[in-house]
């Protein structure tokens, strides 16, 4: 059974940091690419950042280009996004979801697994 | 990156069909078959209905069907049932490697 576990969320200042974690288990998951993907209160998706299979592929939003950083550590199974200069509009529940394509870096085709969310909130 | 336009909610009888669009432009929805839909129910994760346009993956019912015209994208639901009450939003890649999502559609079924 694929799961994925997300921690790392909590309270950060404005101009803060934080660094959320992606436990991954069920699957190859050197195989995949994965992305984050936010969701504000109330609001919409938000596709934030994605990773190759390997690591050597990082695409990020405009939203957030310069700030954080995606990672992964096939050795640990566990996909990280570093979180820098946050700002209040920053502030939702974070995904580590799945690419549903197995070749590696196409993670735009769409996401078959999901994380159940870790809550980052950005206030003073 | 403006995200794809969806309707902000739609609604239906059950039984009946219904179809949710989700507009984009020609560096998005217009260029790439790369369209996916997912369900959500309030408090749960996002549920993969549709990829690659019009396909479904494994497990999921043919209630759900995809399809694509130009710039505009669609999600048909048939024989809507209760349990289909939830937010939907598609997705679709963009020109230089970006991910959009819709902004969600609120389906209510009376």
């Amino acid at each position: 059974e694929v799961q994925l576990l997300e921690s790392g969320g909590g309270v950060a200042q404005p101009g803060g940091s934080l660094r959320l974690s992606c436990g991954a288990s069920g699957f190859s998951f050197s195989t995949y690419a994965m992305s984050w993907v936010r969701q504000a209160p109330g609001k919409g998706l938000e596709w934030v950042s994605a990773i190759s299979n390997y690591g050597t592929g990082t695409y990020y939003a405009d939203s957030v280009k310069g700030r954080f950083t995606i990672s992964r550590d096939n050795s640990k199974n566990t996909l990280y996004l570093q979180m820098n200069g946050l700002r209040a509009e920053d502030t939702a529940v974070y995904y580590c979801a799945k690419a549903f394509d197995s070749s590696g870096w196409r993670y735009e085709r769409a996401f078959d697994f999901w994380g159940q969310g870790t809550m980052v909130t950005v206030s003073s | 990156q403006s995200a794809l336009t969806q309707p902000a909610s739609v609604s239906g009888s059950p039984g009946q069909s219904i179809t949710i669009s989700c507009t984009g432009t020609s560096s998005d929805i217009g260029t790439y078959n790369r369209v996916s839909w997912y369900q959500q129910h309030p408090g749960r994760v996002p549920k993969l209905l549709i990829y690659d346009v019009s396909d479904r993956p494994s497990g999921i019912s043919d209630r759900f069907s995809g399809s694509k015209s130009v710039n505009t994208a669609s999600l048909t639901i048939s024989g809507l049932q209760a349990e289909d009450e939830a937010d939907y939003f598609c997705s679709s890649q963009r020109i230089g490697s970006i991910l959009l999502f819709g902004g969600g559609t609120k389906l209510t079924v009376l």
